[in-house]
């Protein structure tokens, strides 16, 4: 069964902490894609990888941080230094332009 | 810079209607443009993927125009049901790095 998993679906945590969101493909994908999503706006990339042990910054990286030891994994951590951290956040996998989108994962921070 | 915008933001109409949704990009150098579907707090489904070289695409009661000289698509819904009910997203690629440039999206909302 392929696809791409997002976990947890919801996440709370206080301010000043780390937090780890985890996203995994089985679709064999090279390239890998973390957005954020606020309400009434479209997706704003945060970082991207299009090959294990490399990755970029997207728009918004700052207070963000990723890795890609697997090519099925790229978490992104989000850090104390974000200073608005609640929002939806979708991991998603590449071929070429396709993409293809996990279900999300809802952080709340207070 | 490229930009996106989808209007309206929010959209409602009886159920059987047949519709159309707004996608205009300011850039038409574009390598091909896409629309999704978001159902409320998940995430998106591709429905379809028009190349530049494309007029259009079709998928059912699902269409799509590009005019990349006007800078416009539109995704037109045959005989909408309440099932169609759903956040609708174009994204248009932009550049050989595969990044997608977003809407904001359409709301639509098909009442029974």
């Amino acid at each position: 069964d392929g696809g791409i998993t997002q976990s947890p679906k919801y996440l709370f945590r206080k301010e000043g902490q780390n937090v780890t969101l985890s996203c995994e493909q089985n679709l064999n994908h090279d390239a890998m894609y973390w957005y954020r999503q606020d309400p009434g706006q479209g997706l704003r990339l945060i970082y991207y990888s299009q090959i294990v042990n490399d990755f970029q910054k997207g728009d918004i990286a700052e207070g963000y941080s990723v890795s890609r030891e697997k090519k099925e994994s790229f978490p992104l951590t989000v850090t104390s230094a974000q200073k608005n951290p609640t929002a939806f956040y979708l991991c998603a996998s590449a071929q070429g332009y396709e993409q293809y989108f996990g279900p999300g994962t809802r952080l709340t921070v207070t | 810079k490229q930009e996106v915008t989808q209007i309206p933001a929010a959209l409602s109409v009886p159920e059987g209607e047949n519709l159309v949704l707004n996608c205009s990009f300011t850039d038409s150098a574009i390598y091909n443009l896409q629309w999704f579907r978001q159902d409320p707090g998940k995430g998106l489904t591709s429905l379809l993927l028009i190349q530049s070289s494309q007029r259009e695409q079709t998928s059912g009661r699902l269409n799509a125009s590009l005019d990349k000289s006007s800078g416009r698509s539109t995704l037109y819904i045959a005989a909408s049901q309440p099932g169609d009910s759903a956040t609708y997203l174009c994204a248009v690629g932009a550049d050989s790095n595969y990044q997608l440039i977003w809407g904001a999206g359409t709301k639509l909302i098909i009442k029974p």
